[in-house]
């Protein structure tokens, strides 16, 4: 069963706008959450953390929301780019999880002209 | 910057064949891991190592084994292959267990 979900198997938004990525999970033990990017044909590539000790990081454009208690988070990319059109994944881990990350299924994003 | 390399982009290979998958890091991490990306179920880990010599079974390990007999080394294993393992493999490495994971370009393997 997946641990970490992300309902929204797809978004398009237009260049400008705001892009709002969400991601639950069922695990309470997670503490610690990342997001990746991937393009077609390459490997993930890291984007932003946050810890639970945190309830929001931000890092440019790019800001994720953590909310514990609803075991939700996500990731807000304003402005959105064309460059930006990729798959996302949010992974979350437990801290005496030896290091391994859970995966959700990914969001395709597309950003229109 | 971290580089992570797999041998290959593609693979075809046949119902039974022994496959080997080879991951290369060039930044001295102690961690490496094998995930397969399947539509719908994201990355799932099969295998990671914490040092050479060293293994852990992930979420989906049957079917695979690993081997690790350098740091920047790290197998994947496909005793026999069958159909079922059609997918996008991708090898990763971290500095540390719970830090950010650095992903190779993915080998996309078909078996017929």
């Amino acid at each position: 069963d997946q641990q970490v979900k992300q309902n929204s198997p797809s978004l398009s938004v237009q260049e400008g706008r705001i892009s709002i990525l969400n991601c639950d999970y069922t695990n309470s033990m997670f503490d610690y959450f990342l997001w990746y990017k991937k393009y077609p044909a390459e490997g993930p590539t890291f984007l932003i953390s946050i810890s639970s000790i945190k309830d929001k990081n931000e890092d440019g454009r790019f800001t994720v929301f953590l909310n514990k208690s609803a075991k939700h988070l996500s990731l807000h990319i304003v402005p959105s780019q064309p460059g930006d059109s990729a798959v996302y994944f949010c992974a979350a881990s437990a801290a005496d999880s030896w290091g391994k990350f859970q995966f959700g299924a990914g969001t395709q994003v597309v950003v229109t002209p | 910057d971290v580089k992570v390399t797999q041998s290959s982009r593609y693979l075809v290979k046949r119902t039974g064949e022994k496959v080997f998958l080879e991951c290369v890091q060039d930044m001295d991490h102690e961690n490496m891991f094998w995930y397969r990306q399947d539509p719908g179920l994201g990355l799932r880990l099969i295998y990671f190592s914490y040092d050479v010599k060293m293994k852990e079974k992930g979420d989906i390990p049957e079917g695979y084994s690993v081997s690790r007999e350098k740091k920047e080394r790290f197998s994947l294993i496909l005793e026999s292959a069958s159909t079922n393992q059609t997918s996008m493999y991708l090898c990763a490495s971290s500095s540390r267990p719970r830090y950010t994971q650095y992903f190779g370009p993915g080998t996309r393997l078909t078996v017929l």
